[in-house]
């Protein structure tokens, strides 16, 4: 079946550093993938996405790279904030319009 | 521009009761999809509403139905309501195909 997966359910980093995380996603036909960032007590809040005739994106402190041939996709953070501190999700879309999320990565920011 | 908002935010039910949750997208957007999310499960796809017709549906049972008005607001109602349903249940809308989708705050339902 579908699914996509993150590889760390928790990432640990000191401010100021730059975090990565990863997704793996199964379903080759999806062609629109997604970064949210979501807050204890709130919803999902987009963060950027990319499709799948792209490999790169960049939005401001952070950058989406996809990797077709082995079904990865990463969200780089630039000069990680406090404020950064939530949980991660990334998710796919093929032609159904509906979005598989994976399960959420935790992200930890030491000050 | 205002987001897309939920109402409730909270709420608690018993068992067997019926729910109804609402959703107003953001202006302009109409489609609207529901998702629940559950610690053990996570996000969930429930189920798509575009120009008020359901346009794809997810795996859950018949008790959980939707609908989408001419405005574009929406509505997902919960029957026969299981301890199980208790999460959070988000509403999320988007222009039209292709474009980025926006989630809600959620509306979060405790079933006791």
């Amino acid at each position: 079946g579908e699914s996509v997966g993150l590889h760390l359910p928790t990432l640990s980093v000191q401010e100021g550093d730059n975090s990565i995380i990863n997704c793996a996603y199964s379903n080759s036909a999806s062609d629109y993938f997604i970064w949210y960032k979501q807050e204890s007590g709130k919803g999902p809040q987009f963060i950027i996405d990319i499709r799948s005739n792209m490999d790169k994106r960049q939005g401001q402190r952070v950058t989406v790279l996809l990797n077709k041939t082995v079904k990865h996709l990463s969200l780089q953070i630039a000069a990680t904030q406090p404020g950064d501190s939530a949980v991660y999700f990334c998710a796919e879309m093929g032609n159904t319009g509906k979005l598989i999320f994976g399960q959420g990565t935790t992200l930890q920011v030491k000050p | 521009k205002a987001g897309v908002t939920q109402t409730p935010r909270y709420l608690i039910k018993t068992r067997g009761q019926q729910v109804t949750l609402s959703c107003s997208p953001i202006s302009g957007h109409r489609s609207v999809s529901w998702y629940q999310q559950t610690p053990g499960q996570g996000l969930q796809f429930l189920f798509e509403y575009f120009s008020e017709t359901q346009r794809n549906k997810g795996n859950f049972p018949g008790r959980f139905s939707g609908r989408q008005f001419s405005n574009s607001r929406s509505e997902m109602n919960v029957s026969t309501l299981e301890l199980g349903d208790s999460a959070l249940y988000l509403c999320a809308s988007r222009q039209g195909s292709g474009n980025t989708i926006y989630f809600g705050e959620g509306s979060w339902l405790t079933v006791v």
